[in-house]
């Protein structure tokens, strides 16, 4: 079946450093990938999507490529700061299917 | 727009009672989930509606759970009678027909 497999936290950083948490994928299909990130107290929030190989999404700093010939979706922030600390998912779901195949969520925390 | 609203933001209750929870989806989204999130089990897909029909509930856990979508702008979540290994934060989350879905705050249960 669709899945995604993300790497397990938590991680913690200091301010300034980079961040890196890998995601690859399983598709029976040809998926869109996204990435979720989840603050304390509050639901998910679309952060970026890529729909086709090769896309680069994009958000408040954070990247992610869509690579099909390692399946991966690995999202990465050059510099982090205090307020990036949350739960972030990453999630693929495949065209003509309307769910959402989410991974276990990795846990960040950004120290000052 | 307000974003999908959800309420209560927490609900405790004791064990045996009967508990609803409520959604209220961003005003032209046709898709409704509902999803239940614990530590051990990550994010789990409970339900999903298109156009206030029920299309997949095999997520949901067993008869003790029901859902409702009455109307395009409100759906329920009941646990009856609840239980302890039920307390879990329930989220609801709305899309429209290019799949990012939206979620909403959550409520968080806790079943005593």
């Amino acid at each position: 079946g669709d899945s995604v497999t993300q790497m397990e936290g938590p991680v913690t950083l200091s301010e300034e450093a980079f961040l890196t948490i890998n995601c690859t994928y399983t598709a029976t299909g040809y998926p869109s990938l996204f990435w979720y990130v989840q603050y304390p107290g509050e639901g998910l929030q679309l952060l970026l999507k890529a729909t086709k190989a090769d896309d680069k999404g994009s958000n408040k700093g954070f990247e992610a490529t869509y690579r099909k010939e390692t399946t991966s979706f690995h999202l990465e922030k050059g510099s982090v700061q205090v307020s990036d600390s949350a739960v972030y998912f990453c999630a693929l779901s495949v065209i003509g299917d309307y769910k959402l195949s989410f991974g276990a969520g990795t846990t960040v925390t950004v120290r000052a | 727009d307000a974003g999908v609203i959800q309420s209560p933001r927490h609900e405790v209750t004791e064990m045996g009672q009967e508990v609803t929870l409520r959604c209220k989806p961003i005003s032209g989204h046709n898709s409704l989930f509902w999803y239940r999130q614990t530590m051990m089990r990550g994010l789990e897909l409970l339900i999903y509606f298109n156009n206030n029909v029920p299309i997949d509930d095999s997520g949901m856990p067993e008869d003790r759970f029901s859902a409702k979508m009455p109307n395009a702008s409100f759906s329920t979540l009941k646990i009856q009678p609840s239980e302890p290994r039920d307390s879990a934060v329930y989220f609801c989350a709305s899309s429209s027909h290019n799949r990012d879905l939206t979620f909403g705050s959550g409520t968080r249960l806790t079943v005593v």
